[in-house]
């Protein structure tokens, strides 16, 4: 299957301080990345769509100011913390999709970002 | 709106046996796609299985099959021969392909614990 990269694997943090995830698709072009969120033992919660060129789509009750998504090319989104506090505390997984459209597409994962805010 | 449910918090089988996840759903839309992931203690989510709402056939992938159901609107997983390597998480997740850009709707998830 396609590969999803994530940068940092694990970042710890003071609070007040921005921290940025990247996310890559190294062998495929996604024009559509989705940033998700999850609490420990708990589903994944779907935060934003990120189309490439365009700004970034965010579920109901996402701050569009605290998490910024940025889709600057076909093979990278990022996702920056703004002023994290410690409730931002979590693991946050991007995936990707292969191509534009189509039933049969699958995400690709990446391995996921755990942030710890201190 | 869609909404995937997964009943089982938690399960535990037989190393060797055989076991299902399952899995329901709710959607209004005669197109959408069904999709099972595993994600083991490290926390990657790894794609197992794939079924479209407009396949005739359940879909199978090495140790896993997927039992669709799609009057009862159930779409649970099924591993065969299980191994000590399939303890993890397990999410079923449901996809609308033509609308809200495609994004997966996850189940709540299941623990499933191999044992020796």
């Amino acid at each position: 299957g396609a590969v999803v990269s994530q940068h940092p694997s694990r970042v710890i943090c003071k609070s007040g301080t921005s921290v940025k995830i990247e996310c890559r698709s190294l062998d495929f072009q996604a024009t559509t990345m989705f940033w998700y969120r999850q609490f420990p033992k708990q589903s994944l919660m779907l935060m934003a769509t990120s189309n490439e060129g365009s700004k970034a789509t965010y579920e109901q009750g996402v701050e569009k100011d605290k998490f910024l998504i940025n889709h600057a090319s076909l093979t990278l989104s990022t996702l920056t913390v703004t002023s994290a506090h410690p409730e931002d505390s979590s693991f946050y997984i991007c995936s990707a999709r292969e191509s534009a459209g189509g039933p049969t597409d699958t995400q690709y994962f990446g391995p996921g970002t755990r942030l710890t805010v201190l | 709106a869609q909404k995937i449910t997964q009943t089982q918090p938690g399960m535990f089988v037989q190393e060797k046996e055989a076991v299902t996840l399952d899995c329901t759903y709710d959607t209004s839309d005669q197109s959408y796609g069904l999709f099972w992931y595993k994600q083991p203690s490290s926390g990657e989510m790894i794609f197992l299985i794939y079924q479209g709402s407009y396949d005739e056939q359940n879909a199978t992938e090495g140790r896993y099959s997927l039992n669709f159901q799609k009057a009862r609107k159930s779409a649970n997983l099924v591993i065969s021969a299980s191994q000590l390597g399939d303890s993890a998480m397990y999410f079923c997740a449901m996809r609308d392909p033509y609308n809200q850009g495609g994004k997966l709707i996850f189940g709540q998830g299941t623990e499933l614990s191999v044992k020796p």
